[in-house]
């Protein structure tokens, strides 16, 4: 079993839709948590940190539950240039060891 | 610099070459990672520094391959007598935490090998 899972799509949804991505993690004792966008032939880019209480970032929201061990981020009124891969990552270990889920691709459409 | 930096941006080389990649963190960072990408993926983690100390390499698939960053800033990734299986995309990534904390981490545009 991966550490980090992530249902790799894609997510096909049009414009102004709302999506949401979830992302489950093996090792309970994981403490940072964040969602990543790679868009094609880039490198990702930090979307968000993921907090305890959940977090908000204008359309984008975190939430994490850590009882259930799954991170989830919500997509409100999607636009065209949301259409890119979602990341998933979880920082774990002594050191912070960085695991990155498959990614959830997703496409807006007209 | 303002970034990560790695270099090449392409790379093609011939089955059996060797080959050298490298990468130059924000400047400060105490933490770099090497991941490997194949198309479709998620980054795969292969190795991390922190300084100039390798405290984890777990993640290499292979004797032939090798990491350094011997003055905590610069880090190579080496892969000798390449296979075509190590066609990917190799990113670098650094981050200011050294442990704890919610630091994310900051790429590089990454290094595309392709073994012909």
């Amino acid at each position: 079993r991966k550490e980090v899972e992530q249902d790799p799509g894609p997510f096909n949804v049009p414009e102004g839709a709302t999506v949401a991505f979830n992302c489950t993690y093996s090792n309970s004792a994981s403490q940072s948590f964040f969602w990543y966008r790679q868009d094609c032939r880039k490198e990702p880019k930090l979307l968000m940190s993921v907090y305890s209480s959940g977090n908000e970032d204008g359309r984008f929201t975190a939430q994490l539950n850590r009882a259930s061990q799954y991170i989830s981020l919500l997509i409100r009124d999607s636009k065209l240039s949301d259409s890119a891969t979602y990341l998933c990552v979880v920082r774990s270990g002594g050191y912070q060891k960085v695991t990155f889920g498959t990614g959830t691709k997703l496409q807006v459409i007209p | 610099g303002a970034g990560v930096s790695q270099s090449p941006r392409y790379k093609v080389a011939k089955r059996g070459q060797d080959v050298a990649l490298r990468c130059d963190p924000i400047s400060g960072h105490v933490s770099l990672f090497w991941y490997q990408q194949a198309l479709g993926q998620g980054p795969e983690f292969l190795t991390y520094f922190q300084n100039e100390a390798q405290l984890d390499k777990s993640g290499l698939p292979s004797d032939r391959f090798f990491a350094e960053r011997p003055e905590g800033s610069v880090s190579t990734l080496k892969i000798q007598r390449t296979q075509q299986e190590d066609s990917a995309v190799y990113l670098c990534a650094s981050s200011s935490s050294r442990t704890g904390g919610n630091s994310p981490l900051h790429f590089g545009n990454g290094t595309r090998l392709t073994v012909t």
